[in-house]
């Protein structure tokens, strides 16, 4: 049974360029999270979906940042015109269901760097 | 969410055990703790999780005090593979229902 699945694992983006990164779920799960951790810094919270939608994104930045979870395909976390601020790994979780009694799941992480 | 609190950091003898406590004085009722560890650069590994019960599985235990006002996850024999942040984590019901906080944690150094 394959684990959360990230990619790529590692990106480089200039300035004012797109970033797109990629999440596919634990097989049977249908919640995915996604997460950010700038360099030295804890892990932050930024968005949650299910299918087709967006439950909560209360820590995703106002501008620029955008998350999916289509019905088929991965999710995908969409930065636009990225900034040296961004640079960041970005981890992707995923949970058999939502709620407060399922563990999430983690994948390996995205390393965006931003030059 | 309740607020945890946990030591910055700790070591630990090889094949010893490690005890890393954390504190939760303000959770309710319904809040779950769990426990997380991130191995340098890795994605957060999930650990146990636990209410009111004593839980233990391959990995770890997990005590919750009965008035679970703190908790304590035990790594009966640690290896330097145990070498990690460790996360205790309080999740209720909160809006989201979704996202875990992570705090500070505690810095396990297990050491030969």
């Amino acid at each position: 049974n394959a684990g959360v699945m990230q990619n790529p694992r590692h990106l480089v983006r200039r300035r004012g360029q797109e970033a797109r990164l990629r999440c596919s779920p634990m097989k049977g799960h249908s919640h995915v999270y996604w997460y950010r951790q700038l360099p030295e810094e804890g892990l932050k919270f930024m968005v949650y979906l299910q299918k087709e939608n967006i439950i909560d994104e209360s820590g995703m930045p106002k501008e620029r940042f955008s998350a999916e979870f289509p019905k088929e395909g991965p999710s995908i976390l969409r930065i636009q015109q990225v900034v040296r601020g961004d640079s960041a790994a970005y981890f992707c979780a995923s949970s058999r269901t939502g709620g407060r009694s399922y563990e999430q799941y983690f994948g390996p992480g995205t390393r965006l760097t931003v030059t | 969410d309740a607020k945890t609190t946990q030591p910055p950091s700790m070591d630990c003898a090889e094949g010893r055990a490690a005890n890393l406590p954390c504190n939760h004085s303000t959770i309710s009722g319904n809040e779950y703790v769990y426990w997380y560890r991130q191995i340098h650069s890795q994605g957060p590994q999930y650990i146990i999780h636990g209410l009111k019960n004593n839980e233990t599985n391959e990995m770890a235990s997990l005590i919750i005090t009965e008035d679970r006002k703190s908790s304590t996850l035990i790594l009966p024999h640690a290896t330097l593979r145990d070498t990690a942040v460790y996360y205790c984590i309080v999740r209720g019901n909160g809006g989201s229902q979704g996202n875990l906080i992570f705090g500070k944690g505690t810095k396990l150094s297990v050491k030969p």
